[in-house]
């Protein structure tokens, strides 16, 4: 099965920064998707991410807030911009295939 | 609405316990269910899935899950348990292409 790498795998920013999550399959996959898994909580899907058009974001997401870029066939970045503590959270990648839906290992935000 | 739902929130088992996770799925149409793990610090892990045929569904490391569409549930469950399930596991189904989660269970395996 494909495999799928994320980085950083943790980074602690200042507020008011920006972050760029980067996920990587070995692989070409028609749908990204991204994920937000807050403290103590359960995964939460920020927006489908679809090669070649713009990415669509679940409600309560914003493209100001998460752009999203899929420049191609086995590559998707995530921004968080303009960060605050709330958006300290796990943020992951996924792709489904034909195995299901494989995950990234994540990217723990801190933000301070 | 379509969702999955778990009411398990925190289950504790002793060891050689057997195991059942409950997860509720609210949609109709073409049904595809998961179960994913969790483990301390780890990334997720899928354990089973379900899209048709046989409704028990093997899994991992001794899991597996019964998919039954009168009940509109598809639970967990594994006869014995050891100290190394202790986990979260998250259900979750498929809405429009994406993968949508329940709020998870976490499993604390006593020793």
């Amino acid at each position: 099965s494909a495999v799928i790498s994320q980085k950083p795998s943790r980074d602690i920013c200042q507020r008011g920064t920006s972050l760029t999550i980067q996920c990587q399959v070995d692989s070409q996959v028609t749908m990204m998707f991204w994920y937000r898994q807050q403290p103590g909580q359960s995964l939460t899907l920020i927006a489908t991410a679809n090669q070649g058009s713009e990415a669509t974001y679940e409600s309560g997401f914003v493209i100001d807030k998460f752009p999203i870029s899929r420049p191609n066939l086995t590559f998707s970045t995530l921004t968080v911009s303009n960060m605050s503590p709330e958006d300290s959270s796990i943020y992951l990648c996924s792709f489904s295939g034909i195995y299901g839906y494989t995950f990234g290992s994540g990217t723990r935000l801190t933000v301070v | 609405a379509q969702s999955v739902s778990q009411h398990n929130h925190h289950v504790i088992l002793s060891e050689a316990a057997s195991l059942e996770l409950g997860c509720n799925y609210s949609y109709g149409g073409t049904v595809n269910l998961f179960w994913y793990v969790q483990y301390p610090g780890q990334h997720l892990q899928l354990l089973l899935k379900y899209f048709s045929g046989d409704p028990l569904v093997k899994g991992i490391k001794g899991f597996e899950a019964e998919f039954i569409k009168s009940k509109f549930s598809f639970n967990l469950r594994k006869p014995s348990v050891q100290w190394s399930d202790t986990a979260e596991y998250f259900c979750a189904g498929v809405r429009a292409n994406n993968l949508f989660f329940g709020t998870g269970t976490r499993l604390t395996v006593i020793p």
